[in-house]
């Protein structure tokens, strides 16, 4: 399985600013997601990282509010813009492992965010 | 879309004893996985089960995705196992997008 890291690992921001998060994977990996989980609540997909292309968001995201980046097969950004308190979550990164060709998914550790 | 339910949502248990936590799903996957979140937010892969049976020490799963049901059991819960495991599938027209279910709270007592 790959190892993934995402920095930082918490932060408290004032609404109306962003907060980049960065996830790091110590192997090339074809496919990274980024998912959010509110407070209490499930994982949610917020978009596909596609190396070379823009990121593909799922339904109710928008790149205006989460731009992505994925500029090589091991890193990938998200950030969250113009924050209120609605956006108080847990930030995973993950990627498809590719283990002798299975699509099971690995998660990062998450970057817990508050703003106030 | 997919829909994914997770039953019991709340499971408490005092140590030593065993759990079954099922997640029923409404079209046919390609991929499906059980996670445990531990009290500090990280998510744990504990079986990648499109199909079959799995067993890893004292926790074992089965998947029936004729009829789109996997159950997760755990034996001789200790405290650690506490936390929320959720089951997560794909459907077979997007195998990487997971879904995830609503989660199973357990908490174990000594």
């Amino acid at each position: 399985s790959a190892v993934i890291s995402q920095k930082p690992s918490r932060d408290i921001c004032q609404r109306g600013t962003s907060l980049t998060i960065q996830c790091q994977v110590d192997s090339q990996v074809t496919m990274m997601f980024w998912y959010r989980q509110q407070p209490g609540q499930s994982l949610t997909l917020i978009a596909t990282a596609n190396q070379g292309s823009e990121a593909t968001y799922e339904s109710g995201f928008v790149i205006d509010k989460f731009p992505i980046s994925r500029p090589n097969l091991t890193f990938s950004t998200l950030t969250v813009s113009n924050m209120s308190p609605e956006d108080s979550s847990i930030y995973l990164c993950s990627v498809v492992g590719l283990a002798g060709g299975s699509y099971e998914q690995y998660f990062g550790p998450g970057t817990r965010l508050t703003v106030t | 879309g997919i829909q994914v339910e997770q039953s019991p949502p709340d499971l408490i248990l005092q140590e030593g004893a065993n759990s079954t936590l099922r997640c029923n799903f409404s079209d046919s996957v390609n991929n499906l996985q059980w996670f445990h979140q531990n009290p500090w937010g990280q998510l744990i892969n504990l079986f990648y089960i499109p199909s079959g049976t799995k067993q890893n020490g004292r926790l074992s799963a089965t998947t029936v995705a004729t009829e789109r049901y996997s159950l997760l059991y755990i034996s001789s819960s200790q405290t650690t196992d506490s936390g929320v495991y959720f089951c997560a599938v794909a459907d077979i027209y997007n195998t990487d997008k997971l879904i995830f279910g609503t989660g199973t709270r357990l908490q174990v007592f000594p």
